[in-house]
């Protein structure tokens, strides 16, 4: 295992509500990366969480928004929920870098359905 | 902007045989990480292989090991000795130094182990 928890690790939503996954690093880890994976399809990079700091955004609308907390735990937000969010949503840990190498690992996940 | 090619979608293998699943990359950066995931039905991504876009040797990591061909920009993965435990869906992914830390995935590989 990781070390990487995510919670929920299921979520049933109704669209227009808003919803919030949380996801706790390995330790000795400062950066955290969140991917959507759409059913049969590669993740997705939404965001990435470095020291508290947003530092790089995909291809995602505003109403996808992050935070990441002094013990680097983050948070996931999703406003305005529509069906096509519908996904895995997993949060990846890295000890912070610019390196090329920064491996990450990843976390079971929180399957979201959006009704 | 980076791109990952799995051209398998699907991949059967008989138990204790070796199997090759296929990556191809684009990429402009000279300095880059290629990554391979394991994906069970349960939907964490566990990390298998890394191999540097510098790096002189071909990546192994136990029964894994990384087909490296720069000039032809192929990242392919090679497990030995299948058992029915790798029967997974399989990610490349890629992560440029000049990029942040996002990885970029493939559409992936459903590989199937078989007595």
């Amino acid at each position: 295992e990781t070390g990487v928890t995510q919670s929920p690790t299921h979520l049933i939503k109704t669209r227009g509500q808003q919803v919030t996954l949380r996801c706790s690093s390995q330790s000795g880890h400062n950066t955290v990366s969140w991917y959507q994976q759409a059913l049969g399809q590669g993740p997705q990079f939404i965001f990435q969480y470095y020291r508290e700091e947003e530092n790089g955004r995909g291809n995602f609308p505003p109403r996808f928004s992050g935070l990441q907390f002094p013990n680097y735990s983050s948070e996931l937000n999703v406003n305005a929920l529509e069906l096509d969010d519908s996904a895995l949503y997993l949060c990846a840990s890295s000890p912070g870098g610019t390196s090329g190498q920064e491996t990450q690992y990843f976390g079971p996940g929180t399957r979201l359905l959006v009704l | 902007a980076q791109k990952i090619t799995q051209t398998q979608p699907g991949m059967f293998v008989q138990e204790k045989e070796a199997v090759t699943l296929d990556c191809t990359y684009d990429t402009s950066d000279p300095s880059y990480g290629l990554f391979w995931y394991k994906q069970p039905s349960s939907g964490e991504m566990i990390f298998l292989i890394y191999q540097g876009s510098y790096d002189q040797q071909n990546a192994t990591e136990g029964r894994y090991s990384l087909n490296f061909q720069k000039a032809r920009k192929s990242a392919n993965l090679v497990i030995s000795a299948s058992q029915l435990g790798d029967s997974a869906m399989y990610f490349c992914a890629m992560r440029v130094t000049g990029g942040g830390n996002k990885l970029t995935f493939g559409t992936g590989t459903q590989l199937k182990v078989e007595l």
